[in-house]
């Protein structure tokens, strides 16, 4: 079965610094994809970066990349010059083929002026 | 484009009801997936529907129903509503689904509250 694990339930981080949310994945799968979702106290799931199982280059989005190490299972995501905005929940998830996607139970983080 | 909308945006209802949600996927998306988030069980995959047949189908008593429409567009019902049903609820389109690289866009949700 595939399994997300965020481990930070919280984490705080000071305006214009970089930020690091932890994110390990189990499966035995070989083709899958990796995402990271925003979710503002709104509630609306915001898409923020995807990287491929197969993909050799880490993804990049603006502010996001993705930190992808293969044979540690993990898919950190990095976000520079953090913004009063970046404050929200953040998931990380999975999905294999004909798989359902798979979410981690989040990593709130709090942007401190 | 549009983005993935959802109606109702906020819902209450009293126990033993029943309600149904709606969501529109973005135009082109043919796959449609619902989700639960409560503060206790985090984001719970509730189904997911391509081609007006359902997919897959989380772990939820058959009191939770959907069904998708010719032009994609999703609706589910939840019957004998309880307390616990109390929730916010996600729908999610990608293009389609399978190969796991399809990113799924997520709507505002409907945030329903049973008393």
């Amino acid at each position: 079965a595939q399994k997300i694990t965020q481990t930070q339930p919280g984490m705080f981080v000071q305006e214009k610094e970089a930020v690091t949310l932890d994110c390990t994945y189990d499966t035995s799968d070989q083709s899958y994809g990796l995402f990271w979702y925003k979710q503002p106290s709104s509630g609306e799931m915001i898409f923020l970066i995807y990287q491929g199982s197969y993909d050799e280059q880490n993804a990049t989005e603006g502010r996001y990349s993705l930190n992808f190490q293969k044979a540690r299972k993990s898919a950190n995501l990095v976000i520079s010059a953090s913004q009063l905005g970046d404050s929200a929940m953040y998931f990380c998830a999975m999905r294999s083929y004909g798989q359902n996607f798979v979410f981690g139970p989040g990593t709130r983080l709090s942007v401190l002026p | 484009k549009a983005g993935v909308t959802q109606t109702p945006r906020y819902l209450i209802k009293t126990r033993g009801q029943q309600v149904t949600l709606s969501c529109s996927p973005i135009s082109g998306h043919r796959s449609v997936s619902w989700y639960q988030q409560t503060p206790g069980q985090g984001l719970q995959f509730l189904f997911e529907y391509f081609s007006e047949t359902q997919r897959n189908k989380g772990n939820f008593p058959g009191r939770f129903s959907g069904r998708q429409f010719s032009n994609s567009r999703s609706e589910m019902n939840v019957s004998t509503l309880e307390l616990g049903d109390s929730a916010l609820y996600l729908c999610a389109s990608s293009l389609a689904p399978g190969t796991g690289q399809e990113t799924q866009y997520f709507g505002p949700g409907t945030r329903l509250l049973v008393l």
